[in-house]
């Protein structure tokens, strides 16, 4: 069946560092990729997205690569800072199954001055 | 942008009582609303997708007589959890399909004792 699996938090890092979140998936269709985040106390979030194979989803500062050999979609941002700090969720969405979504267990980021 | 206002944010009740949350699109007409629950260090799992004026859709595993699911109206849609029990305590999420996307309520963390 269709799945996200998501690197375990939780994470914390310092101001300006480089950040990866890794994730990858199983899909039996052509999923579409996608990155939440939740700030406290406020609801889900699309952070970026990727419909297809190669795309790179990309939004403040945060970038994801599809890729379908690897079937990865990991979250990278070359220098996090304290408002960073969140839960993020990796998910994916197959057209065919009602483009119900599948999410990952979430990780969460503090990003400490 | 598309809104869902969702309440309440925290919950504590007895077990064998009931509890109601509500999830309200404020600035668009959410005919479609999917219900989540996420257990701790798991993912979000999907409960049920209800369609405005129609029945509810309950995934597998997820009883339908426990989790009531109401969308009466184009802008309303309500899970109750009926007789609670300790292990339905969890976080639960709705979200809407707008457009081309999806929005998410901020989440209801509800603790049975």
């Amino acid at each position: 069946g269709d799945s996200v699996t998501q690197m375990e938090g939780p994470v914390t890092l310092s101001e300006e560092a480089f950040l990866t979140i890794n994730c990858t998936y199983t899909a039996t269709g052509y999923p579409s990729l996608f990155w939440y985040v939740q700030y406290p106390g406020e609801g889900l979030q699309l952070l970026l997205k990727a419909t297809k194979a190669d795309d790179k989803g990309s939004n403040k500062g945060f970038e994801a690569t599809y890729r379908k050999e690897t079937t990865s979609f990991h979250l990278e941002k070359g220098s996090v800072q304290v408002s960073d700090s969140a839960v993020y969720f990796c998910a994916l969405s197959v057209f065919n199954t009602g483009n119900q979504f599948y999410f990952g267990t979430g990780t969460s980021l503090t990003v400490i001055p | 942008g598309a809104v869902v206002s969702q309440h309440p944010s925290r919950v504590i009740c007895k077990s064998g009582t009931s509890v109601k949350i509500e999830c309200r699109s404020l600035d668009f007409q959410a005919t479609t609303m999917f219900w989540y629950r996420q257990f701790p260090k798991q993912s979000l799992m999907l409960m049920a997708t209800s369609n405005e004026g129609s029945k509810a859709t309950y995934e597998q595993g997820v009883e339908k007589d426990k989790f009531l699911i109401n969308h009466a109206s184009l802008t309303l849609s309500t899970l109750t959890v009926t007789s609670a029990h300790p292990e339905d305590s969890s976080f639960y999420i709705c979200s809407a399909r707008y457009g081309g996307g999806y929005t998410f309520g901020s989440g209801t963390r509800l603790t049975v004792v």
